[in-house]
């Protein structure tokens, strides 16, 4: 069975500072998708990871993946209010299906 | 460009009356779709998801059901709704062969 986890599960941040969040699957899979959900409102593509060693940044947010390790990160650089979200990482469990984390919930404060 | 609607948008319906939540799909043919729940702060949990016209398959028993009458259309039902019904249903679709998921809206239930 697939298990797909994240951590933190919530993340407390003040502006301006670094962090990394952390998910790590169980089984093979070459390729790791990361979603943005904002409060109330549904969920968002924000990355695609289609191979090892994939990297793929936009603004202040860095995700990465490492298939060998079945790990992928999301980073954060100088955290602002905007960024504060809920973001999941998602695996392939075969054509048909993803298998989703537990979510991250992030929020930033002055 | 591929679009995909859900209505209502949201919904407050008593215990033990029915329910009826649809999905659409346009710019695209043959998709993967799904219905997911989000329960309040909490994760996706897959409910159904089908694969072409009347294939439903069902992740989670529950006394919610799942049909697909046309190819970009997708409906969630229940006869009669529970309180543990409330949440936040989200549909999604894949292109056929693909992984990668797209969400539609929502649609905020409330059981009362």
């Amino acid at each position: 069975e697939l298990k797909v986890e994240q951590n933190p599960l919530f993340l407390s941040m003040q502006e301006g500072k670094n962090y990394t969040i952390y998910c790590n699957y169980s089984t093979t899979s070459d390729r790791l998708y990361w979603y943005r959900q904002d409060p109330g409102k549904s969920l968002e593509s924000l990355f695609v990871l289609l191979s090892n060693g994939a990297v793929k940044q936009e603004g202040r947010l860095m995700a990465s993946l490492d298939t060998k390790a079945r790990l992928s990160t999301l980073h954060i650089t100088a955290a602002v209010h905007d960024l504060s979200a809920t973001y999941f990482c998602a695996v392939p469990l075969n054509t048909d299906k993803l298998i989703f984390g537990t979510g991250t919930r992030l929020q930033v404060f002055p | 460009s591929q679009t995909i609607h859900q209505w209502p948008a949201t919904l407050v319906q008593p215990v033990g009356s029915p329910l009826s939540l649809e999905c659409t799909v346009e710019g695209t043919s043959n998709p993967n779709l799904y219905w997911y729940r989000q329960a309040a702060g909490r994760g996706l949990q897959l409910l159904f998801y089908s694969v072409g016209i009347g294939q439903i398959s069902s992740e989670v028993p529950q006394n919610l059901s799942a049909s697909r009458p046309q190819d970009r259309q997708f409906i969630l039902s229940s006869k009669k709704l529970l309180l543990s019904d409330s949440g936040f249903y989200l549909c999604a679709w894949s292109r056929r062969g693909t992984y990668e998921q797209y969400f539609g809206p929502g649609t905020r239930l409330t059981v009362t």
